[in-house]
């Protein structure tokens, strides 16, 4: 079925490290991947994307990476700042669904 | 450009009341959609317009939940009667076209008592 799921709820780094946030995703029909960021108050903010006919993808300061074998993706925040700050949610497109289906988030607390 | 406009920004009602909430999508934006985010959780699709059609409503709760978009451009989602469960975040989102990049509002916080 559609499922999108994250291991961790909570994820706390130091300024200025590299941050990973995971997700792991149950249908093996899912064609296309996003990542959000939502702010306190404020609604999810796209981040970057990946189709499912690739394995990485870069943006500025962030990675997305792809694992189709064991259905698991994750993002990458390279030297993570006090604006990052927020919860992280992967959404998936399963492949004829069309619609967007978004996991529970892990929530990224910067420490000083 | 303008972002997802919606109102209002927080809502207290108690159970079985009305209510209503709008939604002003990004100019020239075909696509518009309501999504109930319950505390801790992910936003869940509600209902997806195609201009001023239904693409999908398969989770609106069609009992108590209805939506409209009557001239393809401002919506309204409306909850008759209320549930203490119905106590959430309801966000709108529009892309120009479908599946495309979804740009979300700043959401309308319901508490039910």
């Amino acid at each position: 079925g559609e499922s999108v799921g994250l291991h961790l709820p909570t994820l706390s780094v130091q300024e200025g490290d590299n941050s990973i946030i995971n997700c792991a995703y149950s249908n093996s029909a899912s064609d296309y991947f996003i990542w959000y960021k939502q702010e306190s108050g404020k609604g999810p903010q796209f981040i970057i994307d990946i189709r499912s006919n690739m394995d990485k993808r870069q943006g500025q300061r962030v990675t997305v990476l792809l694992n189709k074998t064991v259905k698991h993706l994750s993002l990458q925040i390279a030297a993570t700042q006090p604006g990052d700050s927020a919860v992280y949610f992967c959404a998936e497109i399963v492949q004829g669904a069309q619609k967007l289906v978004f996991g529970q988030g892990t929530r990224l607390t910067i420490n000083p | 450009e303008a972002g997802v406009a919606q109102s209002p920004r927080y809502k207290i009602i108690e159970k079985r009341q009305s209510v209503a909430f709008w939604c002003n999508p990004i100019s020239g934006h075909a696509t518009l959609y309501w999504y109930q985010q319950i505390l801790g959780q992910g936003p869940k699709l509600l209902i997806q317009f195609q201009n001023n059609g239904v693409v999908d409503d398969s989770q609106l709760p069609k009992d108590r939940f209805s939506a409209e978009r009557l001239k393809g451009v401002d919506s309204t989602l409306k909850i008759q009667p209320a549930k203490l469960e119905d106590s959430a975040v309801y966000l709108c989102a529009s892309s120009l076209v479908a599946l495309g990049e979804q740009y979300f509002g700043p959401g309308t916080r319901l508490t039910v008592t």
